[in-house]
C-alpha cells in the first residue's frame, strides 16, 4: 500500500538554524498539505498546495515558513531562522483529487530547537 | 469557541465492551467528516470517513448530526489494539475548493484493558 514517507525522522537543530523538513507524497496524489503538533497538543493545519502554488495558509505559516515541491516527487517545508517553539512534530499529508476529501499522513519529522 | 471539541477522556474500557466518543464543531460550512485514529507520537491514520446516513466498518459505527454540528464514533467488542487517541476532524474547504484545511480536535484517549 503506498505511504507518505518523511525524512529525517528527527532533527536537532539550534535556535536561528534553517531546517528543511522533506516528504515524498503518495505518488498519484496532487494535493499537498503540512501539519505540525507541538508535544501535548492538537494537530495544526500550516499549508496546503495544489499545482506548484500555495493554496491556503494559517496563522502559523508566517514569513519563517516556506514550502517547494522542487521536482516530481519531493515536497519541502523550510523553516528559517528556527525559534524554541518550532519545536514540535511536522506532518506532511496528500490527497488524492478534488473528489476525494481523505488525507494520509507521514510518519512525521520530530523537530527539536535547542 | 474551540472550533472541534472532544471529551479528552481517558476511557478506561475492558475488552470486549462497547465505548461512544462524542464530537461537535462550530464551523456551518464544514463539509466533511473524519475519525482519524493517533498512536502515542505517531501519525494520525485514518479510520473512517463520516458520512449523513451514517456509515460502518466492521466494529466502528460513525453518525453525523448536521443540524446539531455533533459527530459520533461508537466502538463494538473492544479490542487491546484499539487502546489509542480517536481525532474528530472536520474539513473546511478553502475557497478554491484546493486548500480543504482539516481542523483537529484535541482528541479522546481510549485504553482498554484486559
Amino acid at each position: 500500500e503506498p505511504e507518505v514517507t518523511q525524512t529525517p525522522s528527527h532533527q536537532v537543530t539550534q535556535m536561528g538554524q534553517e531546517v528543511i523538513l522533506r516528504c515524498v507524497p503518495i505518488s498519484n496524489h496532487l494535493y499537498f498539505y503540512w501539519y505540525r503538533q507541538i508535544l501535548g497538543q492538537k494537530v495544526e493545519f500550516l499549508v496546503s498546495f495544489y499545482n506548484n502554488e500555495i493554496s491556503e495558509k494559517s496563522e502559523i505559516f508566517d514569513d519563517q515558513f516556506s514550502v517547494e515541491r522542487p521536482d516530481g516527487s519531493n515536497f519541502t517545508l523550510k523553516i528559517r531562522s528556527t525559534k524554541l517553539e518550532d519545536s514540535a512534530m511536522y506532518f506532511c499529508a496528500s490527497r488524492r483529487t478534488s473528489g476525494s476529501r481523505e488525507q494520509y499522513f507521514g510518519p512525521g519529522t520530530r523537530l527539536t530547537v535547542t | 469557541r474551540k472550533e472541534v471539541e472532544q471529551d479528552p477522556g481517558p476511557f478506561n474500557v475492558p475488552e470486549g465492551a462497547t465505548v461512544a466518543f462524542n464530537c461537535t464543531y462550530s464551523n456551518s460550512a464544514s463539509q466533511s467528516f473524519f475519525w482519524y485514529r493517533q498512536d502515542c507520537r505517531k501519525e494520525p491514520k485514518l479510520l473512517m470517513s463520516v458520512y449523513s446516513s451514517g456509515n460502518e466498518d466492521g466494529r466502528f459505527t460513525a453518525q453525523l448530526n448536521r443540524a446539531s454540528q455533533y459527530i459520533s464514533l461508537l466502538i463494538r467488542d473492544s479490542k487491546l489494539s484499539d487502546s489509542a487517541t480517536y481525532l474528530c476532524v472536520v474539513n473546511i474547504p478553502g475557497g478554491n475548493n484546493a486548500g480543504n484545511m482539516l481542523t483537529f480536535g484535541g482528541g479522546t484517549r481510549l485504553m482498554v484493558k484486559p
